[in-house]
């Protein structure tokens, strides 16, 4: 199957800092990925639909401004967690479509943040 | 009523025991079903797709009813290594945005 990697696996951080993570298709082109967050015993929650070339799309009660997203090549997509605070201690995880299904999720094996 | 709704469990079944896992969705008009496996700390991978007919991997058999608005997930010869959460995915009909339960863990003892 087609493989999605994100970087770093964990960050521990201060409050106010700010934190990147990156998604990455390794193996095909991603013209929409996904970012989704999980708080523990809780579901998956899609933050945002990122998309090459143009600005995100945010879900509702999502701040743009705090959870800038950039999606610069087919590749790679990125969210940056700005001014992070311990409420923001989540798994964040990506996802994009696969070549041979496209409606197939697959998904990278997440960033753990904890922000102190 | 939440657009795809999952009992979270625990389901806790001995080794060899057969357990079945619904999902019911909101939106009549959603087209694409799936049922993933997560792990606890890890990401979620596709376990299978859910097709209109049925489908059937293994040990594992998804089923499909639109009239009632559900699908189902059956493992049979439960292992121990069967033990995850396991989340129902649905994508509306008109988006290609998914939308996932909760998930329902499982817990399979000795």
């Amino acid at each position: 199957g087609a493989v999605v990697s994100q970087h770093p696996s964990w960050v521990i951080c201060k409050s106010g800092t700010s934190v990147k993570i990156e998604c990455r298709s390794l193996d095909f082109q991603a013209t929409t990925m996904f970012w989704y967050r999980q708080f523990p015993k809780q579901s998956l929650m899609l933050m945002a639909t990122s998309n090459e070339g143009s600005k995100a799309t945010y879900e509702q009660g999502v701040e743009k401004d705090k959870f800038l997203i950039n999606h610069a090549s087919l590749t790679l997509s990125t969210l940056t967690v700005t001014s992070a605070h311990p409420e923001d201690s989540s798994f964040y995880i990506c996802s994009a479509f696969g070549l041979a299904d496209p409606q197939t999720q697959y998904f990278g094996p997440g960033t753990r943040l904890l922000v102190l | 009523r939440k657009e795809v709704e999952q009992d979270p469990g625990p389901f806790n079944v001995p080794e060899g025991a057969t357990v079945a896992f619904n999902c019911t969705y909101s939106n009549s008009a959603s087209q694409s079903f799936f049922w993933y496996r997560q792990d606890c700390r890890k990401e979620p991978k596709l376990l299978m797709s859910v097709y209109s007919s049925g489908n059937e991997d293994g040990r594992f058999t998804a089923q499909l009813n639109r009239a009632s608005q559900y699908i189902s997930l059956l493992i049979r010869d439960s292992k121990l290594s069967d033990s995850a959460t396991y989340l129902c995915v649905v994508i509306p009909g008109g988006s290609y945005i998914p939308t996932f339960g909760r998930g329902t863990s499982l817990i399979v003892h000795p």
